[in-house]
């Protein structure tokens, strides 16, 4: 079952531009991660928010939650040409131990 | 370095023919999954263990099974492998499961 759904699939910037990647769900959630996928390689934990905050920042990257519109946005600000990757909400719903991941936003950033 | 190891990194195999791709992590974590990640479908889980000797069923679980005897190892068997398990694959690791997953760099496996 798909929790998270990004949006766009897909987004081509350049560089020193910033980035903004939405994922909505739909049932309620414990928290809300993204992650981040180099071609065909392992993901990496980018940041993480809990469903009581409403923002969070780590470096160049800001989240969002709004859990009465069941969405995040991921926000890169000044990207680089290195931020090109495949970006996935994953979401852990209420009462369950699993996490469900989104299809992803694959973002290109031109030098 | 902490990290979550995947063997093999790839494989291509006949269909019905047995085989394990194994993970281990070196960090002690309590919880372990499998997904496959497939074109525009995105990552799904297939099974997770909570910890030791507890395992349990994610989204796609059919064709594949787990074992959790040890705590840093978290197998996975495709006991009669067919086509449509062609994909790649990932193991991850985490304190819990509401916490950061660390994942191992993939299993690509081609099933002919």
């Amino acid at each position: 079952s798909q929790q998270g759904e990004e949006d766009p699939q897909a987004l081509s910037i350049q560089e020193g531009e910033n980035a903004t990647m939405n994922c909505s769900y739909k049932t309620s959630i414990n928290n809300l991660q993204w992650y981040r996928q180099n071609s065909g390689r392992g993901l990496v934990h980018l940041i993480l928010i809990r469903s009581n905050e409403r923002e969070k920042h780590s470096g160049r990257l800001r989240v969002t939650l709004d859990t009465s519109k069941k969405s995040s946005s991921l926000l890169i600000t000044a990207s680089r040409a290195a931020d090109t990757a495949s970006y996935f909400c994953a979401t852990l719903s209420g009462g369950t131990d699993k996490l469900i991941f989104g299809t992803g936003t694959r973002l290109q950033v031109f030098p | 370095e902490a990290q979550v190891t995947q063997n093999p990194r790839y494989l291509i195999t006949v269909t019905g023919k047995k085989l394990t791709v194994t993970c281990s992590q070196n960090m002690n974590h309590e919880y372990m999954s499998w997904y496959r990640q497939d074109p525009g479908l995105g990552l799904r889980q297939i099974y997770y263990s909570m910890n030791v000797e507890v395992t349990d069923k994610g989204d796609v679980p059919e064709g594949y099974k787990v074992s959790r005897k040890e705590k840093r190892n978290f197998p996975l068997i495709l006991e009669s492998p067919s086509p449509n398990q062609t994909s790649l694959y990932f193991c991850a690791s985490s304190i819990g499961p509401t916490g950061e997953l660390f994942f191992g760099e993939g299993s690509r496996l081609t099933v002919l």
